[in-house]
């Protein structure tokens, strides 16, 4: 099932740099993106998410975008911490299912 | 901030032995869901319930699963007969509301199972 792609398996940024996370999904009857992250031994949070109707959401230091013609979403992380060294899940839904659609995920380094 | 949280955190089995994961939900959440993630793998959707009744199940959700909400407190995952390839990490999680963006899914740390 690869309706949901990542694929940049990591990234590393510099303290206070802008970090950029992409991922592809196949599917265009999706109506929600989520970004979640997940640090060891721990279950993921939710980040932020965007509706399929819009193209832009922003929650402080997060911003997700979505371009629907090209299938694509990323996350920006604007300026970037050591805190946010963990690893990012993109996730679709389609309203009315329950069935969260996860990446494979992109292990973020942000080092000083 | 209320969370969603799973007992045991590590649950080593022996092949063929019954298992039971358990979770509990964030207490004013009405959906719960079981997800696995096998290492070095996605995080995949096993289950959804609501209203004392699975609303949704994934083609891994065979019948050796089962899942159950014996109190107004507790959900649980059942694996009837453990094989080696449900080793995993199994994440509970909760919501408000069903496939709502702004009432996302919460999850739990997660149970790691280990058959032996």
């Amino acid at each position: 099932d690869q309706q949901v792609k990542q694929n940049s398996p990591s990234l590393s940024v510099q303290e206070g740099r802008i970090s950029i996370l992409n991922c592809d999904y196949t599917n265009s009857m999706f109506d929600y993106f989520l970004w979640y992250k997940k640090y060891p031994a721990e279950g993921p949070t939710f980040l932020i998410s965007i509706s399929s109707i819009k193209d832009k959401n922003e929650d402080g230091r997060f911003t997700v975008f979505l371009n629907k013609s090209a299938k694509h979403l990323s996350l920006h992380i604007v300026p970037s911490q050591p805190g946010d060294s963990a690893v990012y899940f993109c996730a679709a839904l389609n309203y009315n299912t329950d069935k969260l659609i996860f990446g494979t995920g992109t292990r973020l380094q942000v080092f000083p | 901030e209320p969370e969603v949280t799973q007992t045991p955190s590590h649950q080593v089995t022996q092949m063929g032995q019954e298992v039971i994961l358990r979770c509990v939900p964030i207490s004013n959440h009405l959906y719960f869901y079981w997800y696995r993630q096998i290492l070095g793998q996605k995080v995949e959707f096993l289950v959804s319930f609501y209203n004392n009744e699975i609303s949704e199940k994934s083609e891994i959700f065979d019948d050796q699963f089962s899942v159950e909400r014996p109190d107004g407190s507790n959900f649980t995952l059942k694996i009837r007969s453990t094989k080696l390839e449900d080793s995993a990490m199994y994440f509970c999680a909760s919501s408000v509301e069903q496939g709502r963006s702004n009432q996302p899914q919460h999850f739990g740390d997660g149970t790691r199972l280990s058959i032996l």
